[in-house]
């Protein structure tokens, strides 16, 4: 089944903690993304790659890391999470750039305390 | 200006209904428009794409674009109560990377 994995689904964690929430997708998409949603503000980009080490940033990259060392992982790092960091995060992942038709994982809610 | 904005909600329409929503995008070079369906909890799931002007249907849902005036629609004929959903606007912002959303259209089907 094409799908894309986040992991974990839900993490609570405090402030300076380092976390690493998963993305992997089993269809060889080249391009993949980083979201954050928060009420009122839609899907914000935060972190994209369009192919193995090749990652740039989005519209609210920081406090945020990425990398792509294999096509099918793309890792969302934050090295000291804030309280501002709580939100709901979905990776996803397109095989053309072109037409950029993305496939969504299943999301990851963020409690930082 | 926000790159991509979606007509405020939430829009309620009863059961059987025409829902309309709209949406404005900033970039003048997009080509790419998308129209996501999200549930409450869910992830966003595509429901339409369109990249050329006019009308392009798909069984209850018609989407519209018109590059000119910036603008892309979603119609959702004969609505149904699982037609209840968040509805996202997506535009390909230049370069082709980037997909911008707008916050979402939030739709009530009244049974």
């Amino acid at each position: 089944e094409a799908q894309v994995t986040q992991n974990p689904r839900y993490l609570i964690t405090v402030t300076g903690k380092k976390l690493t929430v998963t993305c992997s997708q089993n269809m060889n998409h080249e391009y993949m993304s980083w979201y954050r949603q928060d009420p009122g503000l839609g899907l914000r980009q935060i972190y994209y790659s369009m192919n193995v080490e090749v990652t740039d940033k989005g519209d609210v990259p920081e406090g945020y890391k990425v990398s792509r060392k294999e096509k099918r992982n793309f890792p969302l790092i934050l090295e000291s999470p804030s309280p501002n960091q709580t939100s709901l995060y979905f990776c996803a992942s397109s095989a053309t750039l072109a037409k950029n038709i993305q496939y969504f994982g299943a999301g990851t809610r963020l409690s930082v305390l | 200006q926000k790159e991509v904005e979606q007509n405020s909600g939430p829009l309620s329409v009863p059961e059987g209904a025409i829902a309309s929503l709209n949406c404005t995008y900033s970039d003048r070079v997009s080509q790419s428009f998308f129209w996501y369906r999200q549930y409450s909890g869910k992830s966003p799931e595509l429901i339409m794409s369109i990249y050329s002007n006019g009308d392009k249907e798909d069984g209850r849902f018609t989407a519209q674009l018109n590059k000119a005036s910036q603008y892309v629609s979603l119609l959702i004929r004969d609505s149904q109560p699982s037609d209840s959903a968040t509805y996202l606007c997506a535009v390909n912002i230049s370069p082709d990377y980037k997909l911008s959303f707008g916050a979402g259209t939030t739709v009530t089907v009244r049974a």
